[in-house]
């Protein structure tokens, strides 16, 4: 158990529709990351904030957008969902933002998979 | 970038050691190798990291060459649960780098019992 929760664990809908995916990390970790993984494009960032700011982009679409909260909880919306946003997507937390002092472990959550018919 | 070279796929007998190579020829001397692995139907683990001298956890050692253009992780007794994918990742040390981790597509461990 890495100790980020991520929630739901399954998520079907259907295309057009909108979704929000939830991620609480780590006690004591200020930075939450959002990756996602399908089968053509392997593992891939998102986005990340640190502390309730946006800290970097990744290949995120226009469609998505995410949030850190007070609580350093963290949604990540997606919206007009359309059938190859079908994929695994994972949160992960770190203490620090960077990669900084040689060492900021990424601690994963177990991901929600997310079935677009 | 720099970027990281891994073969596809690898088999190993278990109990036996595993030696996972990585090449990286145009890493740069900021950055650091770090490890991480994707068991079945998980979310991927931390496994190790280093910038020059081999390094030893409870996991796993890393070796480190000299000219520090490839490595290798090495699992010294491979069990059944260490068959995963194992991606090597170079992630910039100085303070101000994104942190986010850039995937590759990893070598996919196979233990045969």
């Amino acid at each position: 158990d890495s100790g980020v929760t991520q929630t739901p664990k399954h998520l079907i809908t259907a295309t057009g529709q909108r979704v929000t995916l939830r991620c609480s990390p780590r006690s004591g970790d200020l930075s939450v990351y959002w990756y996602q993984q399908s089968l053509d494009q392997g593992l891939q960032f998102l986005i990340q904030y640190y502390n309730g700011e946006e800290r970097a982009k990744g290949n995120i679409l226009e469609r998505f957008s995410a949030q850190q909260f007070p609580d350093l909880h963290s949604e990540l919306n997606l919206s007009s969902l359309e059938l190859g946003d079908s994929a695994l997507y994972f949160c992960a937390s770190s203490v620090l933002a960077g990669g900084s002092s040689s060492y900021n472990e990424q601690f994963f959550g177990p991901g929600t998979r997310l079935t677009v018919l | 970038d720099a970027k990281t070279t891994q073969p596809n796929s690898m088999e190993s007998n278990e109990e036996e050691p595993v030696h996972l190579p990585c090449n990286h020829s145009t890493i740069s001397g900021t950055d650091y190798i770090h490890w991480y692995r994707q068991l079945p139907s998980q979310g991927p683990e931390y496994v190790i990291h280093g910038l020059t001298s081999n390094v030893n956890n409870r996991m796993a050692s890393l070796a480190i060459a000299e000219d520090r253009k490839s490595s290798t992780l090495i699992l010294h007794r491979a069990t059944l649960r260490d068959a995963a994918v194992y991606y090597c990742i170079l992630r910039k040390g100085y303070g101000g780098s994104q942190g986010n981790l850039i995937f590759g597509k990893g070598t996919k461990l196979s233990v045969k019992p």
